[in-house]
């Protein structure tokens, strides 16, 4: 069956560039997160939608970083100006909904600004 | 704010040996645990879980038990393989949050023949 998916898998990036980085959740999972994942490191949480509602951004590091789900499926999360420190892997997770239900993850995106 | 503490990695063991990965938190309430396990090349996968106090996760030979007086999660297996080689994420997911987890730093385990 059909996991999360992500896409690109690699970016390279020239800082000052603006990315995209694109999730697509499992089918009928209402909840989606992104987490941040610098080399060596656990993911970091950066923000959470149930359904098309961000209901949680407080992990966002900058305004620079911005997430939509405009449809309640998709997300994509944009990062303008790319700096070196955003070079990371960026994973997205979906479930069914909050608690108790399992975030599954995606493969991840990995970023690098050169 | 939530926070995880696991052993340092990377961590050698012959095929056969026991595993213990430390794990240790610092929440209010009383968070949910969770150990997830990422094989090479692959996505984060979840291993095990416990919800309250006392509560033993298990799933493919590895356990884990809550442990709330010491704020404890271990991760032990009695005998591993080299399939086992990966890296482990200790996390939980908070009392108040109802969404987030927060993860440690993971640990490498490399399995020799």
């Amino acid at each position: 069956g059909a996991g999360v998916s992500q896409s690109p898998r690699y970016k390279v990036a020239k800082r000052g560039q603006d990315v995209a980085l694109r999730c697509d959740p499992i089918s009928g999972h209402v909840s989606l997160f992104w987490y941040q994942q610098a080399l060596g490191q656990g993911p970091e949480f950066l923000t959470y939608f149930q359904n098309e509602a961000q209901l949680d951004k407080s992990g966002l590091p900058s305004d620079r970083f911005f997430a939509e789900r405009p449809e309640g499926s998709v997300s994509t999360l944009k990062i303008q100006r790319t700096q070196q420190e955003d070079s990371a892997v960026y994973l997205c997770a979906s479930s069914l909904g909050g608690v108790p239900h399992e975030q599954f993850f995606g493969p991840g995106t990995r970023l690098t600004v050169l | 704010g939530d926070s995880v503490t696991q052993m340092e990695g990377p961590v050698t063991l012959s095929e056969e040996a026991f595993l213990t990965i430390n794990c240790t938190y610092t929440a209010t309430g009383y968070p949910s645990l969770f150990w997830y396990v990422q094989y090479p090349g692959e996505g984060l996968q979840l291993l095990l879980k416990a919800t309250k106090a006392d509560d033993k996760g298990s799933n493919k030979g590895f356990e884990a038990t809550y442990r709330k007086e010491t704020t404890s999660f271990h991760l032990e297996k009695g005998s591993v393989q080299v399939s086992d080689s990966a890296v482990y994420f200790c996390a939980l997911r908070g009392a108040g949050t109802a969404s987030k987890l927060t993860f440690g730093t993971g640990t490498r385990l490399q399995v020799t023949l």
